[in-house]
């Protein structure tokens, strides 16, 4: 089965520093990986996809991954953290398995943006 | 309406009572997901739909939890029997035919507290 491995707990940065926060996934043959965000009391909110092509993906408030065959990971990345991006992160990649295309989660991490 | 709903939002209930989670997808998404978060856990699957037919129930936790969909719009969510470990928030999810490439969008979950 295909799955994704969030290593982190909680990602601490400051205020305007760079944010990375790491993921790895493990596929057989292509891989489609997701990240998704979570707000306090909310539902997930989707951010970015890796489908194909270019390695660096742009999405939602500023995120951008990078796609890394040979290290298998795919790093959520922001230039300069904002406090309202503290909120939990989830990686996920589709599972293909059984036909039904779902999307294996992470356990995900904490980012805790300090003012 | 324009994004996931589900409904009720919070629900307590009594150990060895019912409850039904209702989840209203994106009109026109055939795929339909049901996830479960549990405190300080990921996501875990329970079910996904493609229109009304559930190809995959592997994820549901015992024979206490059902699901439907119809219309394939629509889907309910029973729990019999409740128990207190069944206290998680749920996740409906809907996504566009349910292909690989597609995201899937998430609705703000029902908080089931079991007591």
């Amino acid at each position: 089965a295909q799955s994704v491995a969030q290593p982190e707990d909680q990602v601490n940065v400051a205020e305007g520093n760079p944010l990375t926060v790491k993921c790895t996934y493990s596929v057989s043959g292509n891989p489609y990986l997701f990240w998704y965000v979570q707000y306090p009391n909310r539902g997930l909110q989707f951010l970015l996809k890796y489908i194909t092509g270019d390695n660096l993906v742009k999405g939602s408030y500023g995120f951008e991954a990078e796609f890394n065959k040979s290290q298998t990971s795919f790093h959520l990345k922001k230039p300069s953290a904002l406090v309202s991006d503290s909120a939990l992160y989830f990686c996920a990649v589709r599972d293909m398995a059984r036909g039904n295309n779902r999307l294996a989660f992470g356990k995900g991490n904490q980012v805790v943006v300090i003012p | 309406g324009a994004g996931v709903s589900q409904s009720p939002s919070n629900k307590v209930t009594e150990k060895g009572k019912d409850v039904e989670l209702r989840c209203d997808p994106i009109s026109g998404h055939t795929a339909l997901y049901w996830y479960r978060q549990s405190l300080g856990q990921g996501l875990e699957f329970l079910i996904y739909f493609q229109g009304n037919s559930a190809p995959d129930k592997s994820g549901l936790p015992s024979d206490r939890f059902s699901a439907e969909r119809t219309g394939g719009s629509v889907s309910t969510l029973t729990i019999q029997r409740t128990q207190q470990e069944d206290s998680a928030v749920y996740l409906c999810a809907s996504s566009l035919r349910g292909g690989v490439n597609t995201e899937a969008f998430f609705g703000q979950g029902t908080r089931l507290t079991v007591v």
